[in-house]
């Protein structure tokens, strides 16, 4: 069964610097995708980056990257110069091609910005 | 393009009661999803479709039946509430080509607030 991860409950980051989400996963599936969700107190789940389990190159998107570890099993999301409006939970997820591409989602991380 | 869209936004169920959760997409997506998120925790799949007349069960599918008549729309109905079905539900969509690449990125809906008393 896949299963992901993620172990930091709450974090607090100082603005402008960078901060890194934790995320590992467990599937027997050689072919997945990986994908991190912003979701701020407003409620919507936001699409932040994707990253291909056959991908060679670690994913980038503005000041979101990914670094992906196919050999541990870990998906971190970093965040580059963080904003107060970063401030919000982050969800790491998993697709699975042979259940109708379905994401299996982590616990989630309160990410808070500090001034 | 208004994206994925959820009607309500809000709803108070009396146990017993049912009711139909709207959504519909206009990205002439072709893989459209149901997920359920109780509080604090992270999102559960429900209903998925991969096509107009195609529909399967989640990982939590109990109390409640979906149809898909058209690509665009994809109603969750739950038919005798029940107080753990208060949660928040979500639904989404993506145009799959069951790749395992980019194009499987599932954009989601603003969500429904249901509390069942």
């Amino acid at each position: 069964a896949q299963k992901i991860t993620q172990t930091q409950p709450g974090m607090f980051v100082q603005e402008k610097e960078a901060v890194t989400l934790d995320c590992t996963y467990d599937t027997s599936d050689p072919s997945y995708g990986l994908f991190w969700y912003k979701q701020p107190s407003s409620g919507e789940m936001i699409f932040l980056i994707y990253q291909g389990s056959y991908d060679q190159q670690n994913a980038t998107e503005g000041r979101y990257s990914l670094n992906f570890q196919k050999a541990r099993k870990s998906a971190n999301l970093v965040i580059s110069a963080s904003q107060l409006g970063d401030s919000a939970m982050y969800f790491c997820a998993m697709s699975h091609n042979n259940a109708g591409n379905m994401l299996t989602f982590g616990g989630g991380t309160r990410l808070m910005v500090k001034p | 393009n208004a994206g994925v869209t959820q009607t309500p936004k809000f709803r108070i169920l009396k146990i017993g009661q049912s009711m139909t959760l709207q959504c519909a997409q206009d990205m002439n997506h072709n893989y459209m999803y149901w997920y359920r998120q109780d509080p604090g925790m992270g999102l559960k799949l429900i209903y998925y479709s991969v096509g107009a007349g195609i529909t399967d069960k989640g990982e939590v599918p109990n109390g409640y039946n979906v149809s898909r008549s058209t690509t665009e729309d994809f109603p969750l109905r739950l038919e005798l509430a029940a107080p753990s079905q208060t949660s928040v539900y979500f639904c989404a969509s993506s145009y799959s080509t069951a790749s395992g690449d980019r194009t499987d990125t599932q954009y989601f809906g603003p969500g429904t607030r249901l509390t069942v008393l």
